[in-house]
């Protein structure tokens, strides 16, 4: 069965604090790993995809990694407006509607 | 690009009223849009994929006669909740996949459903 896992599910960190964000997967045949941002109230926003081992994709202080078994969201130097929940999804080649699985997301608090 | 938009965003109903739900995809025609629904402090649930000018398929548990869907264009999808009840209360989000990438989602802000 296709699986997505988020760790850890609640983080702080001290603003300029850097740390990551892990996804762990387990899906037949990865098609996709996207990471989203979401505010409180608020829908999605879409970070990054990336498709193959080794790829690595960059924006402003975050920077997502991806192997065979997980993902990595890096977050340097973090500012308080980084405070968010940070939700990954994958899509598995076994899916022909683009259905993603999400993990439960990890929940960023940066501490000024 | 990739704007997609929710009306309303707020909207409160008496139990046993329907409510109807608008996505819009507003800078690219979606060949694919989801309906989400998410509880407090949870991740996202799909109840839906919808492709134009097709019925939609809902995922298991879902009640298709309770929470109707028309993807009439590849801009519009609209969710209707029949006969509302308190438990149908929840944030309920949309999104669209645009024709011809890799199955990126775009998520629409979302709509706030309280029943009373």
């Amino acid at each position: 069965e296709d699986q997505v896992t988020q760790s850890p599910e609640a983080l702080r960190l001290q603003e300029g604090e850097s740390s990551s964000l892990n996804c762990s997967y387990t899906v037949s045949g990865l098609r996709g790993l996207f990471w989203y941002r979401q505010d409180p109230g608020k829908g999605p926003e879409f970070l990054f995809t990336l498709y193959s081992a080794g790829e690595e994709k960059e924006k402003e202080r975050l920077k997502a990694t991806l192997t065979k078994k997980e993902s990595f969201l890096h977050i340097t130097a973090p500012k308080p407006e980084d405070s968010a929940t940070y939700l990954c999804a994958v899509l598995s080649g076994s899916s022909n509607t683009g259905k993603l699985i999400f993990g439960q997301g990890t929940t960023l608090q940066v501490k000024p | 690009g990739a704007v997609v938009s929710q009306h309303p965003s707020r909207v409160i109903c008496k139990s046993g009223t329907s409510v109807k739900i608008e996505c819009r995809s507003l800078d690219f025609q979606a060949t694919t849009m989801f309906w989400y629904r998410q509880f407090p402090k949870k991740s996202l649930m799909l109840m839906a994929t919808s492709n134009e000018g097709s019925k939609a398929t809902y995922e298991q548990g879902v009640e298709k006669d309770k929470f109707l869907i028309n993807h009439a264009s590849l801009t519009l999808s609209t969710l209707t909740v029949t006969s509302a009840h308190p438990e149908d209360s929840s944030f309920y989000i949309c999104s669209a996949s645009r024709q011809g990438t890799s199955y990126e989602q775009y998520f629409g802000p979302g709509t706030r459903l309280t029943v009373t």
